[in-house]
């Protein structure tokens, strides 16, 4: 069974502009999660989305929004990008059956620099 | 305070020694504990998970879970040089996917 898969792998913007970021989760996964990973804050919880619905929002500025299409893959967007932005960003998928808990599957991540 | 303390280490042993990593948490909602591990330019992957308060082991691997202390372990017996990544906790709740994590501890097994 293939993995999470991300695209693209690495990425090199300017200040102002945007971006769009792919994921493509696991057959049959339904939920999918995304993070920021940089050096000093770690790992942080962007958003999730389940049937096509976000479900979950972390603390992080309007310019970043996301989207699931209705064969559960998702992307994400940054507007008006700053040179804080600049991190790896990782999409993770889970099954989501009702409660419980349900093992996360990280894909490889896409690394963005904002020059 | 943040919900999740781990320390960066870096941390560096030689092989065979016994490794242990924790995190201690504020938020006493977690009922999901995990460590993942993430070798350079790879993204994080599950090694070990329990639920609520108890000891889990896998092979090398044991993880342990007391509530009561808010504090979390992970123990490597008869580390080998392919376990030199950087080892993440994270925690959740039941019922939502948000997950939340320590910052990493890069650990380095010498040969």
């Amino acid at each position: 069974k293939a993995g999470v898969t991300q695209t693209p792998r690495y990425l090199i913007k300017t200040r102002g502009q945007q971006v769009t970021l792919s994921c493509s989760p696991i057959s049959g996964h339904r939920s999918v999660s995304w993070y920021q990973q940089t050096p000093g804050q770690g790992l942080q919880f962007l958003f999730e989305y389940f049937s096509e619905t976000q479900r979950n929002k972390g603390n992080f500025p309007g310019r970043f929004s996301g989207r699931q299409f209705s064969n559960s893959r998702s992307e994400m967007n940054v507007s008006t990008l700053e040179l804080g932005d600049s991190a790896l960003y990782l999409c993770a998928s889970s099954l989501k059956r009702l409660a419980g808990f349900e093992t996360q599957y990280f894909g490889p991540g896409t690394r963005l620099l904002v020059l | 305070q943040k919900e999740v303390e781990q320390d960066p280490g870096p941390l560096s042993v030689p092989e065979g020694a016994i490794v242990s990593l924790n995190c201690t948490y504020s938020n006493s909602a977690f009922q999901y504990f995990m460590w993942y591990r993430q070798y350079s330019r790879k993204g994080p992957e599950l090694l070990m998970y329990t639920y609520s308060s108890g000891n889990k082991e896998d092979g090398r691997f044991t993880a342990q879970v007391d509530k009561s202390s808010k504090y979390i372990s992970l123990f490597i017996r008869d580390s080998q040089p392919s376990d030199s990544a950087t080892y993440l906790c994270a925690m959740g709740q039941g019922g939502s996917e948000k997950l939340v994590f320590g910052k990493g501890t890069k650990l380095t097994v010498n040969p």
